[in-house]
């Protein structure tokens, strides 16, 4: 069963706009990670942030934690056309190693 | 740079036949991973490999499904009868450790498709 649950399913934005996407999870987690899948590709690593962390920059992504709502975000700033894909956040709890993911935001940038 | 290595890319069967997929992971990478992706949602965990050892496959569908990493390097996933419901992609992905914050690498995933 899918652990997370991206918000909203799809957006649609134009270059230079930000994108922001949101995460909602159940159960307590280790940590939390972002993955971003072109379309019929495997899934890229973006970031993970830990459950003692509460904002983390990368390059033009930042994201928020918010384990008291059990809620993440992610922020692309200034987007670009190739940031068109699929983002997925994962999360990875305190017993186990494996990645449960939700549904995903599919983020479509137009030039 | 490493990459993890998928094959085949495509397959595409009809059901009750038997299918393989073949996953060669980062060199050095202990930790194997097979995921199940229906279009439009998530990945799901099918199993988990620690060098040879399944470590988790809880999700794994015993009856038709099978795994294995005989020498704790590349792995095989197998399904035998294929079913309707099996369509999907089939994304293997490795990472170094056994850390609860270990990055996982993915390959580009097998999309099979049952008729």
């Amino acid at each position: 069963s899918q652990q997370g649950e991206e918000d909203p399913q799809a957006l649609s934005i134009q270059e230079g706009e930000n994108a922001t996407m949101n995460c909602s999870y159940k159960t307590s987690i280790n940590n939390l990670q972002w993955y971003r899948q072109n379309s019929g590709r495997g899934l890229v690593h973006l970031i993970l942030i830990r459950s003692n962390e509460r904002e983390k920059h990368s390059g033009r992504l930042r994201v928020t934690l918010d384990t008291s709502k059990k809620s993440s975000s992610l922020l692309i700033t200034a987007s670009r056309a190739a940031d068109t894909a699929s983002y997925f956040c994962a999360t990875v709890s305190n017993s186990g190693y494996a990645l449960n993911f939700g549904k995903g935001t599919s983020l479509l940038v137009t030039p | 740079e490493a990459e993890v290595a998928q094959s085949p890319r495509y397959k595409i069967t009809e059901k009750s036949q038997a299918v393989a997929f073949w996953c060669d992971p980062i060199s050095g990478h202990a930790t194997l991973y097979w995921y199940r992706q229906i279009l439009g949602q998530g990945p799901e965990l099918l199993v988990q490999f620690q060098d040879e050892s399944v470590v988790d496959d809880s999700q794994l569908p015993k009856d038709r499904f099978s795994a294995e990493r005989l020498k704790g390097v590349d792995s095989t996933l197998k399904i035998q009868p294929a079913e309707l419901g099996d369509s999907a992609m089939y994304l293997c992905a490795s990472s170094s450790g056994v850390g609860i914050n270990n990055e996982q690498f993915f390959g580009p995933g097998t999309r099979l498709t049952v008729l």
